[in-house]
């Protein structure tokens, strides 16, 4: 099943922050957070597992609420190149990654 | 590390043709290949996993006959749409899930920059 993002979109100013959240009915294992820019391919961002490891991204945080079966993406200090759609991928199996519907970020000058 | 290269980057085809995308991992081997396709201001939906030398694993609705994939090595899937016509018309996008590397997060899958195919 696919997981849920909220919210579907967010407008900043450069320097605000956003928190960018990811919901699962089911179990998670991990969280992937990717984020494309229009007409590119999703770029890797970080990947939250199970027992709080954390493995990407320097200047970006997330957090991994395993009971709540949600994660959340931080974005601090937000700058013009962090616009972009953003989404969570949840594993069903082994590698298979199923997508949000993706939170659209803009961030204004 | 993990770079991912799709060719052609774009295609403008007539219908009832058919069309070859190729998906290679240039710095990394890759167990799995998977193939997305993606419509405008949509997330990306998974239409099939690609395994080195066997056949590729399809998700429901997606026509096996129609969408081929071939996977030749562990560098290279390649999605043959088949007789295409204008609903076919998306960004298709593959990813790879690394087999390892010193660099690499093995636990998670890095894409391609994507395929616009445009049936006319």
């Amino acid at each position: 099943q696919q997981p849920v993002q909220s919210p579907q979109a967010v407008i900043l100013r450069e320097g605000e922050d956003a928190v960018i959240n990811c919901s699962s009915s089911k179990a998670l294992y991990s969280v992937h957070w990717y984020r494309q820019k229009h007409g590119e391919a999703p770029v890797f961002l970080m990947i939250l597992l199970k027992g709080g490891e954390q493995k990407g991204h320097e200047k970006i945080s997330a957090s991994f609420n395993e009971k709540k079966q949600q994660s959340s993406l931080y974005l601090t200090a937000s700058q013009l190149s962090y616009s972009g759609t953003y989404f969570c991928g949840v594993l069903q199996g082994a590698q298979k990654l199923v997508f949000g519907q993706g939170t659209r970020l803009t961030i204004n000058p | 590390g993990a770079v991912v290269s799709q060719h052609p980057s774009w295609v403008i085809c007539k219908s009832g043709t058919s069309v070859k995308i190729e998906c290679r991992s240039l710095d990394f081997q890759a167990t799995t290949m998977f193939w997305y396709r993606q419509f405008p201001k949509q997330s990306l939906m998974l239409m099939a996993t690609s395994n080195e030398g066997s056949k590729a694993t399809y998700e429901q609705g997606v026509e096996k006959d129609k969408f081929l994939i071939n996977h030749a090595s562990l560098t290279l899937s390649t999605l043959t749409v088949t007789s295409a016509h204008p609903e076919d018309s998306s960004f298709y996008i593959c990813s790879a899930h690394p087999q390892g590397g010193p660099s690499l997060v093995t636990d998670t899958q890095y894409f391609g920059p994507g395929t616009r195919l445009t049936v006319l």
